[in-house]
């Protein structure tokens, strides 16, 4: 079954500080990694989105990295705002020609809390 | 507006009853995608429409939930004799085609008491 595990589930850091969250995943035949952030009573919005050729892509204070043979991504916050606490949520898109080609596999997500 | 619309936000309802939640992609997506988020989880896939079929339904839990785009556009989720483990929020999200990035609209909440 595929699958998509974030850790850790939850995080709280202080305003101007880095981060770092972590996902594994399962999903095969793999065609995408995305990010998205989720306020809280909102829908998703996708932050990146990386192809199996990819190591890594920056959106502003965000960069996701990609490591495809360990199955492994990561997004870093840099210098942290009270605007980012919400969920991150890690979502893997399998290939085309596969099962899973366009449907999404989510994240259970984690929630970061961002303290002035 | 621009986005991906979902009616009503809130919905709450009786054990046993039928209820319809709306999704208005955006303008020219094919694809249309429905979830369901249950609290401290990531959304999970329920079904997926290309067009005015259903191209995937296989995360339709049992044969309570039904969704219909009879015009392939505005979707339909309607659930039957709703059970209070119904109560999540569901997700739309549409796509200019199968494999593109999601676009997801707010949500819709429902309460099953």
């Amino acid at each position: 079954k595929n699958q998509v595990e974030q850790s850790p589930q939850s995080l709280i850091i202080l305003e101007g500080k880095n981060c770092t969250l972590q996902c594994n995943y399962t999903v095969s035949p793999f065609s995408n990694l995305r990010w998205y952030k989720q306020d809280t009573g909102r829908g998703p919005v996708s932050l990146t989105i990386m192809t199996f050729s990819e190591n890594t892509k920056s959106n502003g204070r965000y960069t996701a990295t990609l490591d495809a043979d360990t199955k492994q991504s990561s997004l870093h916050i840099t210098a942290s705002q009270l605007s980012d606490s919400a969920s991150y949520i890690c979502v893997v898109s399998g290939r085309a020609g596969g099962t899973s080609y366009g449907k999404l596999t989510f994240g259970q997500g984690t929630i970061l809390t961002v303290h002035p | 507006g621009a986005g991906v619309s979902q009616t009503p936000s809130n919905k709450v309802t009786e054990k046993g009853k039928y209820v319809e939640l709306r999704c208005d992609p955006i303008s020219g997506h094919t694809a249309l995608y429905w979830y369901r988020q249950s609290l401290g989880q990531g959304p999970e896939f329920l079904i997926y429409f290309q067009g005015t079929g259903a191209a995937d339904d296989s995360g339709l839990p049992n044969d309570r939930f039904f969704a219909v785009r009879p015009e392939g556009s505005v979707s339909t989720l309607k659930i039957q004799r709703t059970e209070r483990g119904d109560s999540a929020v569901y997700l739309c999200a549409s796509s200019l085609v199968r494999g593109h990035i999601q676009y997801f609209g707010a949500g819709t909440r429902l309460s099953v008491l």
